[in-house]
């Protein structure tokens, strides 16, 4: 199936836990994103890459890690969450010459506790 | 620091009505804005708009852009119940690939 796939679609966990969110494309877009969701907030910027092996910060970085080693794969890990970081996560790439045209994926709905 | 506001927060209208929808924004070193819709989970593209006075239609939906005043509308005519969504306005930095998103406006259209 094309498009990108984000693992997993609902968690619960609680405060102080490691967690790692996944995120694989298909359609071999250079730049890929993680963007937060919260209500009246509309969407944040947490990490982005522009291409496999560099990574760089977004709006909100804090708390949040992410590494880009190959083409497809994007994994958001959070070392040990907080309360605030309870949100619907999404993932998304873009192709380099429609940069703005972001392909999401599904969100992954985490609540801490 | 970057801002891309959006209005109304959210509305509610009858299905054959036309709805405007509504993006300021003040962003350093300007390249392109955005519109998505959202319906259930991921937000999809609906408009890239880089030049100001160009109208970009698409069936029923149309946008501009004012760059010298900074804003986007995005026009929905004859609404019908499937353009219930949140449209989300973002803009394009012309440095890298990074976008600012505007909260977004929910739309609700009743049959």
């Amino acid at each position: 199936i094309a498009g990108i796939t984000q693992a997993p679609t609902s968690q619960i966990l609680a405060a102080g836990r490691r967690m790692t969110l996944r995120c694989t494309q298909d359609m071999r877009h250079n730049a890929m994103y993680w963007y937060r969701q919260d209500l009246g907030l509309g969407l944040r910027l947490i990490h982005y890459s522009n291409t496999a092996g560099t990574t760089g910060k977004g709006e909100v970085p804090d708390g949040y890690s992410v590494s880009r080693a190959n083409t497809d794969d994007f994994p958001l890990t959070l070392a040990s969450a907080v309360p605030s970081q309870t949100s619907v996560y999404f993932c998304a790439s873009s192709d380099s010459d429609r940069a703005g045209e972001l392909f999401f994926g599904e969100g992954s709905r985490l609540t801490v506790l | 620091e970057d801002k891309v506001v959006q209005s109304p927060l959210s509305l509610v209208v009858h299905e054959g009505d036309t709805v405007t929808l509504n993006c300021s924004y003040e962003v350093t070193n300007f390249r392109s804005l955005l519109w998505y819709k959202q319906e259930k989970k991921a937000p999809t593209f609906l408009f890239m708009l880089t030049s100001s006075g160009i109208e970009k239609k698409s069936g029923r939906l149309s946008s501009i852009l004012d760059k010298k005043e900074l804003f986007s509308i995005l026009n929905i005519t004859a609404t019908q119940t499937g353009d219930s969504a949140i449209y989300l306005c973002a803009v394009r930095h012309a440095a890298g690939n990074k976008l600012t998103f505007g909260g977004g406006t929910r739309v609700l259209v009743k049959p």
